[in-house]
């Protein structure tokens, strides 16, 4: 049962240069998100999908683009790296059911832009 | 504006001992209460979920409360081990489709 799963683990960038973060999950659930995670900072939402073929944005969505490829992935893009996009990047996913909406998160990736 | 607020920030304590993490927040209207595991360099592990109309949860030595009248949360951990060292956090699911994080508490469970 692999569940939510993100490549790559780990990424090193140089400004300017752009990249995809690929997730998928393999639960059929409807809900995706991606977060970031930064000390001091707490895990906070960049984008997320209600369902395939929906996106919203988050709390922190500038620099970033989202694609829902179709219900098992959700990718995030950083079209020109910052270094203030340095962080750890996670993945999630969610369903509702019986009221209970539970998130289940990726292994993460290391992204380090120099 | 959902808030949410760990205290403390880090807490070490001796084998054996039983111990308390906190949650707290300022919006009552929540649809569920999430407490998370995360070990250094890892992804984040669900350990127990409230829903809204609980008060608590239990999953062997762990024990998670809610009162939302309060606006707080408790996950209490029973004769604590090395291996339950790690970052735990709690996250809010509000109104919207996403939840809300507290910066975590760093445990240290020592021998």
């Amino acid at each position: 049962n692999a569940g939510v799963t993100q490549t790559p683990k780990f990424q090193v960038l140089k400004t300017g240069q752009s990249m995809t973060l690929q997730c998928a999950q393999d639960m059929n659930h409807n809900s995706m998100y991606w977060y970031r995670q930064d000390p001091g900072m707490g895990l906070r939402l960049i984008y997320y999908s209600a369902s395939e073929g929906t996106t919203d944005k988050g709390e922190v969505p500038n620099g970033y683009n989202v694609s829902r490829l179709n219900k098992r992935e959700f990718s995030l893009r950083l079209e020109s790296a910052a270094p203030s996009q340095t962080s750890v990047y996670f993945c999630a996913s969610s369903e509702a059911l019986q009221g209970r909406y539970e998130q289940y998160f990726g292994p993460g990736t290391r992204l380090t832009v120099t | 504006k959902q808030e949410v607020t760990q205290i403390p920030a880090a807490l070490s304590v001796p084998e054996g001992e039983n111990l308390v993490l906190n949650c707290s927040f300022t919006d009552s209207a929540i649809y569920n209460l999430q407490w998370f595991r995360q070990d250094p360099g890892k992804g984040l592990t669900s350990l127990l979920l409230i829903q809204s109309s609980q008060r608590e949860q239990t999953s062997g030595r762990l024990n998670a409360s809610l009162d939302k009248s309060s606006g707080r949360s408790t996950l209490y951990i029973a004769a604590s081990q090395p291996g339950d060292s790690a970052t735990y956090l709690c996250a809010l699911k509000g109104g919207g489709n996403k939840l809300t994080f507290g910066t975590g508490t760093q445990l240290k469970v020592e021998l």
